[in-house]
């Protein structure tokens, strides 16, 4: 079981706008800043966001990420096809001294 | 062009032992903080520990506590885990990672450790 708790599925038809949900807790999420992955099958994951809504370079605008009390929330817009990935958030958690990872969230491009 | 490579992983019995390895080039290696990360077929990722710029603070989850040490070696620019006391739920594909949750995040290409009798 997971610190952080994601849906386990999300799905959208090209196009579409979809949200994938991270819920924590004040030790982690609460207090701490958030970041996203994405994971394609049989590869590394890759950081899409850092510091609840910052993208590295390269990661297009599509992608955006917010953060209220304890949940945060990745948004991508205009879903493609190569969106199909694995995404996950994470967080360091002051009160357990570690990185906690949610449980990740499959998403399907219909 | 930032490269993690990590080696050393293998199939080991229950009890045994594993070193694993990432070399890093690319970057300035003392820059940064360094963490492993595992993934068991098929689940979720899972954090293991990391290790301060100068190798002389090191966190671990508590699954792997008093059995896996983190260090490095900044002269040869290497990240290590050695992992004691496997057990066949240590079972996954791990990752190094730099910066894992900051702008400059980049991460190994991964190695399999698989535990089995």
């Amino acid at each position: 079981q997971s610190v952080l708790t994601q849906s386990p599925s999300a799905s959208g038809t090209p196009g579409q706008r979809v949200t994938i949900s991270c819920s924590g807790s004040s030790s982690n999420i609460g207090r701490e800043s958030v970041s996203w992955y994405h994971q394609l099958p049989g590869t590394a994951p890759k950081l899409l966001i850092y510091s609840n809504n910052q993208r590295p370079s390269g990661v297009p605008d599509r992608f955006s990420g917010s953060k209220s009390g304890t949940s945060a929330s990745l948004a991508i817009s205009g879903l493609q096809s190569e969106d199909e990935s694995d995404y996950y958030c994470a967080a360091w958690d002051g009160s357990l001294n570690v990185v906690v990872f949610g449980g990740g969230t499959k998403l399907t491009v219909l | 062009e930032v490269q993690l490579v990590e080696s050393g992983g293998d199939l080991v019995q229950p009890g045994g032992s594993l070193r694993l390895s990432c070399a890093a080039s690319g970057f300035t290696f003392t820059n940064y903080w360094m963490d492993w990360v595992r993934q068991a077929p098929g689940k979720g990722l899972e954090w293991v520990a990391n290790i301060n710029k100068d190798g002389n603070k090191k966190k671990y989850v508590d699954a792997v506590k008093g059995r896996f040490t983190i260090s490095r070696d900044n002269a040869k620019t290497s990240l290590y885990l050695q992992m004691n006391d496997l057990r066949v739920d240590d079972t996954a594909v791990y990752y190094c990672a730099r910066d894992l949750l900051g702008p400059s995040c980049h991460w190994g290409q991964g190695i399999l450790v698989t535990v089995s009798s």
